[in-house]
């Protein structure tokens, strides 16, 4: 089966700096790439995602990157700010069921 | 767009007992995902609908665990007997085709 990896497990930056999450995923049938954000007590919040045509996508200061060919993928936060600290979660999903598999967190604190 | 709703928010049960969470899917989305998130852990996938039929029940524990999906719309998550290490979030996600959708989550307390 799929296995997702996900580093670092947490992470800590200065306001305004960016922060950088990197997920490797093994099954090469993987074709869609979400990232989550969890805040504490609340349900994962879908902010970006990717798919397997695709190599970059950007929306506002979020990014993501996918380099098929070294199976790898990581979500980009510019100019990081204190109401972004959360934890991200990055998944593969595969098949025509979307088969999904998340990586186990990276913890993100923006400090003021 | 109602979003996807579960029953109940929290649950406080005896190790030993029994306990059903429930999950109304947005309506339309043919895939429903129930995932167990233990305190600082990732969701962890139990098990896959497409529509009322099992996609992937890999890492559900059967010999405690159940779970259905009548008419392919709500579906039921069912622990007998419980155990102390079942304590944890449980969350359903309903998808289509892809992007997920996540339920507020069932929190379970096992004594």
């Amino acid at each position: 089966g799929e296995n997702v990896e996900q580093h670092p497990s947490t992470l800590s930056v200065q306001e305004g700096d960016s922060a950088v999450i990197k997920c490797t995923y093994s099954d090469s049938a993987s074709n869609y790439f979400p990232w989550y954000k969890q805040e504490l007590g609340k349900r994962p919040q879908l902010i970006i995602d990717i798919r397997s045509n695709v190599g970059e996508k950007k929306d506002q200061r979020i990014a993501v990157t996918l380099n098929k060919t070294a199976k790898h993928f990581s979500l980009h936060i510019t100019e990081t700010q204190p109401e972004d600290s959360a934890v991200y979660f990055c998944a593969a999903q595969s098949g025509g069921y979307q088969k999904v598999t998340f990586g186990t967190g990276t913890k993100l604190q923006v400090i003021p | 767009e109602a979003g996807v709703a579960q029953s109940p928010r929290y649950k406080i049960i005896e190790k030993r007992q029994s306990v059903a969470f429930w999950c109304n899917p947005i309506s339309g989305h043919a895939t429903l995902y129930w995932y167990q998130q233990i305190l600082g852990q990732g969701p962890k996938l139990l098990i896959q609908f497409q529509n009322n039929g099992v996609v992937d029940d890999s890492q559900l524990p059967k010999d405690r665990f159940s779970a259905e999906r009548l008419k392919g719309v709500d579906s039921t998550l069912k622990i007998q007997p419980a155990k102390l290490e079942d304590s944890a979030v449980y969350l359903c996600a309903s998808s289509y085709p892809t992007e997920q959708y996540f339920g507020p989550g069932t929190r379970l307390t096992v004594t």
